[in-house]
Parts: C-alpha cells; structure tokens; sequence
C-alpha cells in the first residue's frame, strides 16, 4: 500500500516564477493538507482540501493556490515566487476532515534563487 | 488562540539514557495534542496522540507522554535512547473548530554514542 507521494522530489525556480507541486494521498484517503516549512522551524499550515473544494486557510496569501481532483490527489501552485518562499512543502493526507491521523509525503524541496 | 511552545530547541543525551523533549500548550478548550518525529529526508511520523482520553499515552518506538492539564503541559519521553530515535521532533496542538494543527518549532534530538 503506498503511502503519501509527492512529486518533485526538489525544484529550483528564480524569483517571479510560477511552481506547481503534486500530491498522491494515501490510498483510501480523501483530505489532502498542505505545509510549508523553512528551514529549522515546524510546518505552517497552508490549505486543506476535501471533495475537491479548500475547506481551510493559513495565513498565506492569495500567490498560494491548489486545486483537488476527483481522484484525490491534489496541487499546490504558487505565483510570482519569492525568495521566501523557499522551504520544504508537505503534503498530508488522512481519511474526512475530522480524522486525527494524517499520513505525511516526504515533501518537495523548494529552492527560490 | 491556541499555541503550542517547545522548550528546547536542542537536546543531547548519551544512548541507553532517558529522553525528556518538553512541551507547553495554550488552549482555550480541552486540547488534541500529538507528537510527530521527522528523520532526515523523510516525511513526518506520528509518534503519539491525545485525544482527552488516558493521561498517559504511549506511542510508537518506546515514546510515551503524559498530559498535565494543571501545567499545561504534554512532555514526550522514553526510558532509554537509541542512535535511532536521532531525529527532529514536533509537539502539536489541534484546534477543535477546524481541525487545524498548530505546530511547535521543533526540537532537535542528538544521541551521543
């Protein structure tokens, strides 16, 4: 059974670039969350999605969008990127919105130069 | 508003020692609380939760926390350390209006042979 996957692995954009990020989640999951973290502190939370509609917000500004499709996976895409928009950006899935359990994807590697 | 404070950003201990990783929440309701440890290069794993059940909760790999609520407290522990619970670990807090986690800073755990 796999887990959460996400794809890519790492990816280097320059500043006012466009990124998008994929996330596979775990099979039999329906909620995809997304997090971003910089280096040396914990995950903020950015979005969550459930049957295809962003249910919850961070504190992220409206460069942050994504998108769910029927199959469950799930995009992040970022705009007009930032230097400080480097870090690396999780993915969780868990099963209904209410789950206390999700399951994290390695993550992506984002670097902004 | 919830928060959730982790007081050491680093802790070292000698294998085969005790492992104490402290963790303070602010919560206006009865919190959800887990602990997620996050190895190099790999996604983040729940090691334990809360969910306003037993006091005690035991978790994954010999780790186990008690829930102080007259301390506001929920500190990870585990007898003895092994080279393998070298790691990063996360204290959370989970807001019961939208099922958000909040997460601590991190704390670095170094086990010295």
């Amino acid at each position: 059974d796999a887990g959460v996957t996400q794809s890519p692995t790492h990816l280097i954009k320059t500043r006012g670039q466009q990124v998008t990020l994929r996330c596979s989640p775990k099979s039999g999951h329906d909620t995809v969350s997304w997090y971003q973290q910089a280096l040396g502190q914990g995950p903020q939370f950015i979005f969550q999605y459930y049957e295809e509609e962003e249910r919850q917000r961070g504190n992220f500004p409206d460069r942050f969008s994504g998108h769910q499709f029927p199959n469950y996976s799930s995009e992040l895409n970022v705009n007009a990127l930032l230097l400080g928009d480097s870090a690396l950006y999780l993915c969780a899935s868990s099963l209904r919105l209410s789950s206390y359990e999700q399951y994290f994807g390695p993550g992506t590697r984002l670097t902004v130069t | 508003a919830q928060s959730v404070t982790q007081l050491d950003s680093h802790v070292s201990v000698s294998e085969g020692t005790p492992v104490l990783l402290r963790c303070n929440y602010s919560s206006s309701y009865s919190p959800s609380l887990f602990w997620y440890v996050q190895h190099p290069n790999k996604g983040l794993q729940l090691l334990l939760k809360y969910t306003s059940a037993a006091t005690l909760v035991k978790g994954i790999n010999g780790f186990e926390a008690e829930f102080k609520k007259s301390e506001t407290s929920f500190h990870l522990t585990k007898p003895s350390a092994h080279m393998s619970d070298a790691a990063e670990y996360f204290c959370v807090v989970r807001l019961d209006s939208n099922y958000q986690l909040i997460w601590g800073a991190g704390t670095k755990l170094i086990i010295k042979p």
